[in-house]
């Protein structure tokens, strides 16, 4: 089975500060994906990489960043947190293989508190 | 642009009643379709996809889905619902590109004993 580990399920930081979410795959991934869910919103992407150090924007990068120094592991950098950054957090990775049609395998998520 | 509606914001159903859980999509290809199922306090499971062929996809769980071309719609759906099927459901469509998927909001789906 995928398993897909995020560091943190509860994570408390304040206002101005840098936070990292780090984020593990152990399947070869090549594909690996950083969304927020919020109620009534569902979730949008913030960023995604479908290699080592290559990285694409998605919708909402705003506030941002992220980086991947090896293949199995992403990590999202909040670089100044503000309080609209609350939310849930969820890191995903999928198979380049087969034309781009495979299903993603989904942390149980990090939700993110911001004093 | 593609994107993904889901009308129903909650479900409610009868255990042992059937369900059906709704999706629309608008894309300007072919899409690929997906449905995934959220438990309290996890990430999202994969239960079921759509890429060509047979309008009827099987899935996990008991759960199906309906690609109907004409309507745009993608639904979800099972036969006898059962009380661990409540959950949050979210439908999701795929065009090509280097994986970029849009999810809907989101569908609650009760199931009352």
């Amino acid at each position: 089975d995928v398993k897909v580990t995020q560091s943190s399920r509860y994570l408390v930081k304040r206002t101005g500060e840098k936070v990292f979410l780090e984020c593990v795959q152990d399947m070869d991934h090549e594909n690996m994906f950083w969304y927020r869910q919020d109620p009534g919103l569902g979730l949008r992407l913030i960023y995604f990489s479908y290699d080592v150090k290559m990285k694409e924007k998605g919708d909402i990068p705003e506030g941002y960043s992220v980086s991947r120094e090896k293949k199995e592991r992403f990590s999202l950098i909040l670089e100044s947190a503000s309080t609209n950054q609350t939310s849930m957090y969820l890191c995903a990775s999928s198979l380049l293989l087969g034309g781009s049609n495979q299903p993603q395998h989904f942390g149980d998520g990090t939700r993110l508190s911001i004093l | 642009a593609q994107s993904v509606a889901q009308p129903e914001d909650q479900v409610n159903v009868a255990e042992g009643n059937p369900l059906t859980v709704k999706c629309t999509y608008s894309v300007s290809g072919n899409p690929y379709l997906f449905w995934y199922v959220q438990y309290p306090n996890r990430g999202l499971q994969f239960l079921l996809k759509y890429i060509t062929g047979d309008n009827l996809v099987k899935g996990s769980y008991g759960f199906e889905a309906e690609f109907n071309k004409s309507q745009t719609s993608f639904h979800l759906k099972k036969p006898s619902a059962l009380v661990s099927d409540s959950a949050l459901y979210f439908c999701a469509v795929f065009t090509g590109g280097y994986q970029k998927v849009t999810f809907g909001t989101g569908t609650k789906l009760q199931v009352i004993p």
